[in-house]
């Protein structure tokens, strides 16, 4: 159990709409990190947040946003849901600005 | 920006066999290295980490690994496999000011009874 607790665990929804992840990272972590895992594109990095703010970004789609709240949990929103946004999303947390990161057992979410 | 290959997307080896998996980086600086290890269904475990100093560093289930800056490698090395280390390995690579947590793109190790 690596501490970083991610829901729901599954989601199957249709194109169009709209799904909020969650994530809460270890206890006293300050970063928390969002990848998208598919087949074909492998682990994509999204978004970095570091005790609130926005600390790196990367292949984030417009229809995703991110947010980080002052408890530290953070949400992953996706919007507009297409087929391909399919995939398992991952949270991470760190203590540290550049230290290992401690995964959850990701979010499947499945867009039919 | 930093990147990292991975050039094997699939081995396969013999329980009892020695296994290599290669990992290459690009990154200006030295870099923060780790390896990961995912199974079926799961997210992902560090197996070990480089931040600095000796080269050759130990991990965990008797994984090690060995940083060699002349060929911006970071190689991950087990003398004995166990059918239970049958999984995707993951080659990561951080800058030193924590930004841009990069992955390769795994290798997924198999291994035969």
């Amino acid at each position: 159990d690596s501490g970083v607790t991610q829901t729901p665990k599954h989601l199957i929804t249709a194109t169009g709409q709209r799904v909020t992840l969650r994530c809460s990272p270890r206890s006293g972590d300050l970063s928390v990190y969002w990848y998208q895992q598919s087949l074909d594109q492998g682990l994509q990095f999204l978004i970095q947040y570091y005790n609130g703010e926005e600390r790196a970004k990367g292949n984030i789609l417009e229809r995703f946003s991110a947010q980080q709240f002052p408890d530290l949990h953070s949400e992953l929103n996706l919007s507009s849901l297409e087929l391909g946004d399919s995939a398992l999303y991952f949270c991470a947390s760190s203590l540290l600005v550049a230290g290992e990161l401690f995964f959850g057992e990701g979010s499947r979410l499945t867009v039919l | 920006a930093q990147s990292v290959t991975q050039p094997d997307i699939h081995i396969t080896v013999s329980e009892g066999a020695s296994l290599e998996l290669r990992c290459n980086y690009s990154y200006g600086a030295t870099p923060y290295l780790f390896w990961y290890v995912q199974s079926p269904g799961q997210g992902l475990q560090l197996l070990l980490k480089y931040f600095s100093g000796d080269t050759l560093v130990q991990g965990i289930k008797g994984f090690e690994a060995e940083f060699k800056r002349s060929q911006s490698s970071f190689n991950l090395r087990k003398p004995s496999v166990h059918w239970s280390d049958a999984a995707e390995y993951f080659c990561a690579v951080v800058d030193n000011y924590g930004q841009n947590f990069v992955f390769g793109p795994g290798t997924r190790l198999s291994v035969l009874p």
